[in-house]
């Protein structure tokens, strides 16, 4: 059971906006900055949000994210089907002393 | 180009030990906190361990604490992850990350991994 709470999965049709939550509390996402992770199946994560909402060089504006209270959110516009991975939210979490992360949400584009 | 590979990875009986390391280059190993990270067969990410630039903070999951021991040496640009004690719900796939620190942290490179597999 993980401290941030995704969905599943999510589906959309390619060209259309999908976003993807992550719930925590208090002690995790309302009390740090949460970062979104990006891994495509047979490759290593990659960064794709830090910091709430700003991107790493080379990530498209078509991925965003946002914060508010203890929920962010992940919102990917323009599907393409290389988009197809599982993302995971992350951030630190002050009553545990440890880094948590959410436990992933399998995009697919139909 | 910003470089993490691992090795070390292998196969451990229960109870045994493994020693993994993760040589650093295309950066300053010291300037950075890293972190180790994992990610069993066919399930999410599992965060393992942080340390701090010059490793004055060090913190565990409690799945590893007691067990599992991070340091660096920054000399050899090299992080490493002593396991003991190890169980079969330690087998998955570890991987080096470099920690980037804006306003919170985040993990911005991730090293390809090494295989840990502990099984009788």
């Amino acid at each position: 059971q993980s401290v941030l709470t995704q969905p599943p999965s999510v589906s959309a049709a390619p060209g259309q906006k999908v976003t993807i939550s992550c719930s925590g509390s208090s002690s995790n996402i309302g009390n740090n900055y949460v970062s979104w992770y990006q891994q495509v199946p047979g490759t290593v994560p990659k960064l794709l949000i830090y910091d709430n909402n700003k991107r790493p060089s080379g990530i498209p504006d078509r991925f965003s994210g946002s914060k508010s209270g203890t929920s962010a959110t992940l919102g990917i516009t323009g599907l393409q089907t290389g988009d197809e991975a599982d993302y995971y939210c992350g951030t630190w979490d002050d009553s545990l002393s440890a880094w948590v992360f959410g436990g992933g949400t399998k995009l697919t584009v139909l | 180009e910003v470089k993490l590979v691992e090795s070390g990875g292998g196969l451990a009986q229960p109870g045994g030990s493994l020693s993994l390391s993760c040589a650093a280059s295309g950066f300053t190993l010291s300037s950075y906190e890293m972190s180790w990270v994992r990610q069993a067969p066919g399930k999410g990410l599992e965060w393992v361990s942080y340390i701090s630039t010059s490793g004055s903070s060090i913190y565990y999951a409690d799945s590893v604490k007691g067990r599992f021991t991070i340091s660096r040496d920054d000399a050899k640009k090299s992080l490493y992850l002593q396991m003991n004690s190890l169980r079969a719900e330690d087998t998955a796939i570890y991987y080096c990350v470099r920690a980037l620190r804006w306003s919170g942290l985040s993990f911005d490179y991730w090293g390809q991994g090494t295989l840990v597999t502990v099984s009788s």
